[in-house]
């Protein structure tokens, strides 16, 4: 069964600090990858989509992709107390769906 | 632009009920997924459906149906309700052909409460 796995949290965090996430992929076909964000009682939200090696910045967030080493990350750089949810790494595979993973519960000690 | 929209909000049911759930997905987007999402199992594929067609269809039993109409509003179905059924069932789009470029984008979903 082709797994996305996400490193157990719950993750705490002082304000301002670099919050890091990571996610391991087991389908090697998988071409694209997504982080969404989920607050406590809401659906998930897209924030960040990567496809190719390397960085993908976007504001205060930086998504991370090592195909190699099927390996997906996340940074929050600055974080805030706005940022504290539930993160989830999803990847695409040959079956037009998206699999996600278990998600890490961030939190943002202010 | 109008999101995807879900109705109803939350709904709880009796053992044994049937329930059916709604989605309307963004204007243009005619791809429309649903999982159920549960704090033991996570977020779990249940049918995908474009053109009115189910393309792919999850590891749920078959008490779960969904169909999809001409104006790619989709609905499904769960039948012979279980306590286990009790869950968050998400909704969500894409333009068609392009998951790979643009994901999801989920509806707010439906909280099932089975009693």
């Amino acid at each position: 069964q082709k797994e996305v796995e996400q490193n157990s949290g719950p993750l705490s965090v002082p304000e301002g600090a670099i919050a890091s996430l990571n996610c391991t992929y087991s389908d090697r076909g998988s071409q694209s990858f997504f982080w969404y964000r989920q607050y406590s009682g809401k659906s998930p939200e897209l924030i960040m989509s990567i496809y190719s090696n390397g960085d993908k910045e976007d504001g205060r967030f930086t998504a991370q992709l090592n195909k190699a080493s099927q390996y997906v990350s996340l940074l929050i750089r600055d974080s805030q107390p706005s940022d504290s949810a539930t993160y989830l790494c999803a990847a695409s595979g040959s079956a037009r769906q998206l699999t996600f993973g278990s998600g890490t519960q961030l939190t943002v000690l202010p | 632009k109008a999101g995807v929209t879900q109705t109803p909000r939350y709904l709880i049911k009796t053992r044994g009920q049937q329930v059916t759930l709604s989605c309307s997905p963004i204007s243009g987007h005619r791809s429309v997924s649903w999982y159920q999402q549960t704090p033991g199992q996570g977020l779990q594929f249940l049918f995908e459906y474009f053109s009115e067609t189910q393309r792919n269809k999850g590891n749920f039993p078959g008490r779960f149906s969904g169909r999809q109409f001409s104006n790619s509003r989709s609905e499904m179905n769960v039948s012979t309700l279980e306590l286990g059924d009790s869950a968050l069932y998400l909704c969500a789009s894409t333009l068609g052909g392009f998951l790979d470029l643009y994901g999801y984008t989920f509806g707010s979903g439906t909280r099932l409460t089975v009693v």
